[in-house]
């Protein structure tokens, strides 16, 4: 365990649905991200919030709204989404410094299919 | 904004062998650059990192070089096992601004043959 926790592991959805991932880290990070990873690309950095304030959105659709209620929580609202938005949405934290990152610590992941 | 790129995208050796992989970045301010290894169906996880003042840094088989005139830097697995077999990612960190983001690099994925 690496003390951030993602919930469900696994999602089934259709494109009409609305669902939300959850992270959870209990290592007193005050940096949270939300990573997409797909055989086409990898590792997609999607948002990274810094003392649950929003400070990067990388492109992303609107589909995708994430929330930040504290410093330990992380969510990713989805709804209407698309087939290709099937993928592992990876959660991820990290004390953030003004010398520079520290280590990025990972969740397992939630393997979402767009059905 | 930031580009990582890697190099190759898969890579066999045999047991016993040396494995490198390289990456490249686009922006010079970047300053932390750490490695992952996600074994197939797990998180990735820190195998080692540097800092834009070190030119080098080891730990037991693995090492990473840092080039900062280049703007590369490389991944070094000596005597390689099978359980080194993984997908390796690179990344690069920007300081400062708001905060700082890990722009990770495409991935290789790397296969040791016993």
């Amino acid at each position: 365990e690496t003390g951030v926790t993602q919930t469900p592991r696994h999602l089934v959805m259709g494109m009409t649905n609305k669902k939300s991932l959850k992270c959870e880290q209990h290592l007193g990070h005050n940096a949270m991200y939300w990573y997409k990873q797909s055989a086409k690309k990898p590792l997609e950095l999607m948002f990274v919030y810094s003392l649950e304030e929003r400070v990067e959105n990388n492109s992303v659709p609107s589909r995708f709204s994430p929330e930040c209620p504290n410093s330990s929580h992380l969510f990713l609202h989805l709804h209407t989404l698309q087939p290709e938005d099937s993928a592992l949405y990876l959660c991820a934290s990290s004390q953030d410094q003004q010398w520079g990152n520290t280590e990025a610590f990972f969740g397992q992941g939630t393997r979402l299919t767009v059905v | 904004g930031e580009n990582v790129e890697q190099h190759p995208s898969t890579l066999s050796v045999q047991e016993g062998d040396s494995a490198v992989i390289k990456c490249t970045y686009s922006d010079s301010a970047s300053n932390y650059f750490p490695w992952y290894k996600q074994e197939l169906g797990k998180r990735p996880q820190l195998i080692i990192d540097i800092r834009s003042n070190v030119g080098e840094k080891k730990d037991q088989r693995i090492a990473v070089t840092l080039n900062k005139t280049a703007k590369h830097f490389s991944l070094h697995i000596t005597e390689t096992q099978p359980e080194d077999s993984a997908v390796y990612f690179c990344a690069a960190s920007i300081t400062g601004g708001a905060t700082n983001k890990l722009i990770f690099g495409t991935g290789t994925l790397l296969a040791v043959q016993p």
